[in-house]
């Protein structure tokens, strides 16, 4: 399927450390999203970063692409205890007119004050 | 903007029970996404709307689930009857603009429970 899949799925750090989490696909992307879930709430669209992107920054985010490997990183620095929910990565297909997005199963981050 | 609402936030019912859930997209989007959500297997799309018409319901489970988008401003989902394995998070979302950036803003959910 063109489900993204992230790694790991889980990771647990102390305030302060960086958090990188990785996303791999399968076929050719019109962008890839990453968003945010804290626990009981939906998710939260956090930042896009589009296929003839290679980087892309958003506050204390950090997101590349790279296409030819078919995989995204998503970088929080200077991690808060506040950052701790699970994080997704979504492709959107290229070509695709009609917004679908495919989610994969998500990596649970766990900051520890 | 209010955001996506999503009625009820909560459900409990019993197995065998029609089960209603609604959602009222942002203002102005015209794509309507319905998710169901459980530990085992994840983020899950059921059906997807543009413009009030269904595009793809692949994923709805069972003939027992249906939906339906009568206007630009409201969205059904509804399980019928409803069965213990129903039991899941599940969350409406909306996106504008269609073919551009795709984004998606999802309601709070709806936290069902089938006994």
């Amino acid at each position: 399927s063109q489900q993204g899949e992230e790694d790991p799925q889980a990771l647990s750090i102390q305030e302060g450390e960086n958090a990188t989490m990785n996303c791999s696909y399968k076929t050719s992307i019109n962008n890839l999203q990453w968003y945010r879930q804290n626990s009981g709430r939906g998710l939260v669209h956090l930042i896009l970063i589009r296929s003839n992107e290679r980087e892309k920054h958003s506050g204390r985010l950090r997101v590349t692409l790279d296409t030819s490997k078919k995989s995204s990183s998503l970088l929080i620095t200077a991690s808060r205890a506040a950052d701790t929910a699970s994080y997704f990565c979504a492709t959107a297909l290229r070509g695709s007119t009609l917004g679908r997005l495919y989610f994969g199963r998500g990596t649970q981050l766990t900051v520890w004050p | 903007d209010a955001g996506v609402i999503q009625s009820p936030r909560h459900e409990v019912t019993e197995m065998g029970q029609e089960v209603t859930l609604r959602c009222k997209p942002i203002s102005g989007h015209n794509s309507l996404f319905w998710y169901r959500q459980t530990m085992m297997r994840g983020l899950e799309l059921l059906i997807y709307f543009n413009n009030n018409v269904p595009i793809d319901d692949s994923g709805m489970p069972e003939d027992r689930f249906s939906a339906k988008m009568p206007n630009a401003s409201f969205s059904t989902l509804k399980i019928q009857p409803s069965e213990p394995r129903d039991s899941a998070v599940y969350f409406c979302a909306s996106s504008p603009r269609t073919g551009v950036t795709d984004t998606q803003y999802f309601g709070p959910g709806t936290r069902l429970t089938v006994l």
